[in-house]
């Protein structure tokens, strides 16, 4: 289980529903981040925390996002009162690394699978 | 407005000769770059990365070239494989917020055997 894992999956919702999105990173990685994967598109930047705190969310869309971390491991995105816009893959990634580390390889991000939102 | 573009939406290769791979930035304050590949149904994976300092980074089968007065990077993959037949996404970031990686919109790789 060494890998970031993204729970559920998939997850269909009703316009207007609330739905919570959970990521679990990688033991001992400090930083944990937080994308959205439109159909066709590259991730998009959403959100990142360095232990508990949320150093930057300047990605979220609007105020309907909303992420945590609040013991400096697991991570909830929220997303309240979906709309059909909304529908999109989430990623979470984990990185060990929160600076530069000098040389080729630094700030690595390891992604999990995703949870494929779709809000009908 | 994106500031890292994969103007190829997909490439078609065939097995043993050489893949590449282009990326354009808009970006001059991008100085590190990675690319990613991804399967269907997975996250992406990390591949190879080059700091702005230097302009040839190769592992393996796979090399990266940056051309930054071009704001051009490219990924050669040499010899192609079947299983590199992925998604290919480039992405980049920024010396004042090095955690905020920029992502091109990915080039699908098909490897014909």
């Amino acid at each position: 289980g060494a890998g970031v894992s993204q729970s559920p999956r998939y997850k269909v919702a009703k316009r207007g529903q609330d739905v919570a999105l959970r990521c679990d990173p990688i033991s001992g990685h400090v930083s944990l981040f937080w994308y959205q994967q439109a159909l066709g598109q590259g991730p998009e930047f959403l959100t990142y925390f360095q232990n508990e705190a949320q150093l930057d969310k300047s990605g979220l869309p609007s105020d309907r996002f909303f992420a945590e971390r609040p013991e400096g491991s697991v991570s909830t995105l929220k997303i309240q009162r979906t709309q059909q816009e909304d529908s999109a893959v989430y990623l979470c990634a984990s990185s060990l690394v929160t600076g530069l580390a000098g040389g080729d390889t630094y700030n690595e991000q390891f992604f999990g699978p995703g949870t494929r939102l779709t809000v009908l | 407005d994106q500031q890292v573009k994969q103007n190829s939406p997909s490439l078609s290769v065939q097995e043993g000769r050489i893949s590449i791979l282009n990326c354009d930035y808009t970006n001059s304050m991008f100085d590190y770059f990675l690319w990613y590949k991804k399967y269907p149904a997975e996250g992406p994976t990390f591949l190879i990365s080059i700091s702005s300092i230097k302009d040839k980074n190769e592992d393996g089968r796979f090399t990266v070239f940056l051309n930054k007065s071009a704001k051009h990077l490219s990924l050669h993959i040499v010899p192609s494989q079947p299983g590199d037949s992925a998604v290919y996404f480039c992405a980049a970031s920024a010396v004042d917020n090095f955690n905020k990686f920029y992502f091109g919109s990915g080039t699908k790789l098909n490897v014909k055997p």
